[in-house]
């Protein structure tokens, strides 16, 4: 079966412009999360959304980040004005259901600069 | 916080031995799960113990949870160069929160 997929693989730009990125479930998992991890540290998660409806998103900074998962399937994820502190690799995940045992699987990230 | 602390944070051997890694964190929960990161492979699930498990395999695998004192040790027998990696314990709690260590980096010397 198809991997997770995300767009684009790299990204730099300056800081208080905006940035997307999408990502890609793998076919039939009803759960998709985003993460963003610093160099150095684990993954932070950003978001969750099981189907089109959101799970978790304590952690997501709604002040600039936002994200969306329309017909519970391709997902995107914004940040508008970015900041300095946002560079970081931005990881899509997903796993067949929202439960206590689950195994997630990553797409390869997005890697963004900002300058 | 409920993130895991790994321990050690880094640690290199040589090709053929053992490696142990730790994990601890502050709260109860469903689950814990070790995932590798390698710039080859991304982020790659290993193996899921459930809270009520003390011990599971997978291949070269072993995986503990002491749930008294809060904390896992994965094991790796018999090292590769391709184990080089770094590796993380998620634990799940919870309505489904999911948080990630901090890692230990392994680096095998062939």
């Amino acid at each position: 079966e198809a991997g997770v997929a995300q767009s684009p693989r790299y990204k730099i730009i300056e800081k208080r412009q905006s940035v997307a990125f999408w990502c890609n479930p793998i076919s039939g998992h009803a759960t998709l999360y985003w993460y963003q991890q610093i160099l150095g540290q684990g993954p932070k998660l950003l978001i969750q959304f099981q189907n089109n409806g959101v799970v978790d998103d304590s952690q997501l900074p709604k002040d600039r980040f936002s994200a969306e998962r329309l017909k519970g399937v391709d997902s995107t994820l914004k940040i508008q004005p970015a900041k300095l502190e946002d560079s970081a690799v931005y990881l899509c995940a997903s796993s067949r259901a929202a439960t206590y045992y689950n195994e997630q699987f990553f797409g390869p990230g997005t890697r963004l600069t900002v300058l | 916080s409920q993130q895991g602390e790994e321990d050690p944070q880094a640690l290199s051997i040589q090709e053929g031995e053992n490696a142990t890694m730790n994990c601890s964190y502050k709260t109860s929960i469903n689950n814990l799960q070790w995932y590798r990161q390698n710039s080859g492979r991304g982020l790659v699930h290993l193996i899921l113990i459930r809270s009520n498990e003390r011990e599971k395999h997978s291949g070269r695998l072993r995986v503990t949870l002491d749930t008294s004192k809060k904390s896992s040790s994965l094991l790796i027998t018999a090292s590769r160069a391709a184990d080089t990696a770094s590796y993380f314990c998620a634990t799940a709690w919870g309505g489904n929160q999911f948080y990630f260590g901090t890692g230990t980096s392994l680096t095998v010397i062939p």
